[in-house]
């Protein structure tokens, strides 16, 4: 069976730094893009970016390049997602996701999502 | 404003069937069979029920149906069921971005 478990909910304040996890298994992890994804009641769902594990090949949404910090470890089948001084508008869920399709267009698996909440 | 449109709300009674739909353009929904739809329980993570406009993963019962029709997919739920309330988003490969479209999403109601 397919799994992405994520890490736990974050309650952070504005300027400090964070990295959230999220784990495959049931498939070779290395093989699939992982895709990640906020959401925010006013902003519904927004991308974030993707990786290749097995090159680290990543790419940014253009709105989030140079916020975020995408990357992955193949050795035990994990991918990242990190802030370096965060934002109160950084508040959202947070979901991974893989990644499949001809021109990588369908989001098949999905993680539990992880809270993010950033506040003075 | 989501890139792709959806309507804001549906609903039906239980037996009935809703179809919801998904408007882009030439350029996603229009040009390219790349459409999915997605459920999405409050709190819970969002879930695939088609993708390529009209498959349903394994997982997915056959009372959800995919189609698309010019610039515009669509999703029918027949049989609507108590378990098919929450929010539904669909999704279009693009020519013009990286990563696909997103639709605002759709909540249905069963009455």
């Amino acid at each position: 069976e397919v799994q992405l478990v994520q890490s736990g909910t974050e309650v952070k304040k504005p300027g400090e730094s964070l990295k959230i996890s999220c784990g495959g298994s049931g498939y070779t992890f290395s093989n699939y893009w992982v895709a990640w994804v906020r959401q925010t009641p006013g902003r519904g769902l927004e991308w974030i970016g993707i990786i290749y594990p097995r090159d680290s090949d990543t790419r940014y949404s253009p709105s989030l390049q140079g916020q975020v910090t995408i990357s992955a470890d193949r050795s035990i089948d994990t991918a990242y997602l990190q802030w370096s001084s965060l934002k109160s508008s950084d508040t959202a869920i947070y979901y991974c996701a893989r990644l499949v399709g001809q021109h990588l267009d369908t989001l098949d698996h999905w993680g539990q999502g992880t809270l993010v909440t950033v506040s003075p | 404003q989501s890139a792709l449109t959806q309507p804001a709300s549906v609903s039906g009674s239980p037996g009935q069937s809703i179809t919801i739909s998904c408007t882009g353009t030439s350029n996603d929904v229009g040009g390219y069979d790349y459409v999915s739809w997605y459920h999405q329980y409050p709190g819970k993570a969002p879930k695939l029920i088609i993708y390529d406009v009209n498959n349903r993963p394994s997982w997915v019962s056959n009372r959800f149906t995919g189609s698309k029709s010019g610039n515009t997919a669509s999703l029918t739920i027949s049989g609507l069921q108590a378990e098919d309330e929450g929010d539904y988003y669909c999704t279009s490969y693009t020519t013009i971005s990286t990563f696909v479209l997103f639709g605002g999403g759709t909540k249905v109601t069963v009455l």
